[in-house]
């Protein structure tokens, strides 16, 4: 069974449209991660969720809005997407937010915004 | 200034050589620091820990120095299924906050 999984692997929209990128574990791990993997292959978190609690909320546009409706799931949903947007999205899960604990990563969704 | 710098690459080694990569980190507060390993098109998947003594993990070695603020790691005895990007993660104090490099790659050839 997969550790982390996201749906879709591969999202392909027009620009304007609101789009949502679903993550579930099932390690029964206490802390969700959202990362942004641009095209320089820069990793970047952009969210954290500890027992459905935002911990962690980057810089990021409010147009991006987590949502964890238990600690199993955390979902992303992007509103009015840019072309800017077009990365590679990553979720992640890790034990507790201690700070030496593995994070163990999704598969990742494509995003392409034309 | 980035939280963590690495030499993007790529490396381009022959099988059975030996390659060292460093990191540097700016923060002097961050408290734990690891190596990932990215094939392409994949997720990053944890390679090991770096802890304050030196570490080794069969033909890998990572080492820190916190006092330059950097972190290497040593692939011994390359193997072609070593290829990958391999990126250097920090944690900053609380709440758990990684931040990546932006990977440096390695290409080991036959």
């Amino acid at each position: 069974d997969t550790a982390v999984s996201q749906t879709p692997k591969y999202l392909v929209t027009q620009m304007g449209n609101d789009k949502s990128i679903k993550c579930e574990q099932n390690l029964g791990h206490d802390t969700m991660y959202w990362y942004k993997q641009d095209s320089k292959k820069f990793l970047k978190i952009m969210f954290s969720y500890n027992n459905k609690e935002l911990i962690i909320n980057e810089t990021v546009p409010n147009r991006f809005s987590p949502k964890s409706p238990d600690k199993a799931h955390l979902n992303l949903h992007i509103n009015s997407l840019e072309l800017g947007d077009s990365a590679v999205y990553f979720c992640a899960s890790s034990q507790d937010p201690s700070s030496s604990d593995t994070q163990y990563f999704g598969p990742g969704t494509r995003l392409t915004v034309l | 200034r980035k939280e963590v710098e690495q030499d993007p690459g790529p490396f381009n080694v022959p099988e059975g050589a030996t390659v060292a990569f460093n990191c540097t980190y700016s923060n002097s507060a961050s408290q734990s620091f690891f190596w990932y390993r990215q094939d392409c098109r994949k997720e990053p998947k944890l390679l090991m820990s770096v802890y304050s003594s030196g570490n080794e993990d069969g033909r890998f070695t990572a080492q820190l120095n916190r006092a330059s603020q950097y972190i290497s790691l040593l692939i011994r005895d390359s193997k072609l299924s070593d290829s990958a990007t391999y990126l250097c993660v920090v944690n900053i104090g609380n709440f758990n906050k990684f931040y990546f490099g932006s990977g440096t790659k390695l290409n080991v050839k036959p």
